[in-house]
């Protein structure tokens, strides 16, 4: 299983762009790539996810690198509401087989 | 409905108790899991059901006994747990497993957990 590595925390102002970094730089060809965050108390909640292209929705963009040994998720509107751990995890068709294992993680606070 | 269903929220058991958590999801969903995560530390992997069989056991102690009575349901039968087994208990399921190279069919729904306190 591909493994991810993440800033431990960070501060992000209220109606500013969150961009959370995330290196997989071993990730195979096969491998997506998955965002999760966690909010206090609650399971964790499926963001984004993508393979080789950007990709957006209703929640968040995510940007891969050409070699797709990093990524970007941006969450354009930062709120209050998106405080929380924010997962990135490499998962494929390779030895991660029924596995979806989570690093640490980046804790993001919004402050007003 | 794409929820994932957990009872109880909260669990207070001895450690000569037998209790049993449970999860229910209605989205056709061909994969369960079971996760453990402890304070302040990421979600850890215990079992992965596929089509209602065992598929992954993370050498997860035998106090812990899973069952997947049907495709909709799973549980986690506790007996003679440890203090250190005081966890959140989180549920998910997927449409396949991951691993399996179908992308959005491979996102986890998770329940909101069984918060266990062993006294």
């Amino acid at each position: 299983d591909a493994k991810t590595t993440q800033p431990t925390s960070m501060d992000c102002a209220e109606g500013r762009a969150a961009n959370l970094p995330c290196n997989h730089s071993t990730i195979s060809g096969n491998e997506y790539v998955y965002w999760y965050r966690q909010i206090h108390s609650q399971g964790p909640q499926y963001i984004i996810h993508g393979l080789k292209n950007n990709e957006t929705n209703e929640m968040a963009s995510l940007i891969i690198t050409e070699d797709r040994k990093s990524s970007t998720l941006i969450l354009p509107h930062a709120t209050l509401r998106d405080t929380a751990v924010y997962y990135c995890i490499v998962s494929g068709a390779t030895d991660s087989w029924g596995k979806l294992q989570f690093g640490a993680g980046t804790q993001v606070v919004v402050t007003p | 409905d794409t929820e994932v269903t957990q009872t109880p929220k909260h669990l207070v058991m001895g450690m000569t108790n037998k209790k049993s958590l449970k999860c229910e999801q209605h989205m056709g969903h061909r994969a369960m899991y079971w996760y453990k995560q402890k304070a302040k530390k990421p979600p850890e992997l215990m079992f992965v059901y596929s089509y209602e069989k065992l598929s992954i056991n993370e050498s997860v102690p035998s106090r812990f006994s899973p069952e997947c009575p049907n495709s909709s349901l799973l549980n986690l039968h506790l007996h003679a747990l440890q203090p250190e087994d005081s966890a959140l208990y989180l549920c998910a399921s997927s449409q396949d497993e991951p691993g399996q190279g179908s992308g959005a069919n491979e996102k986890l729904f998770f329940g909101s957990g069984t918060q266990l306190s062993v006294l």
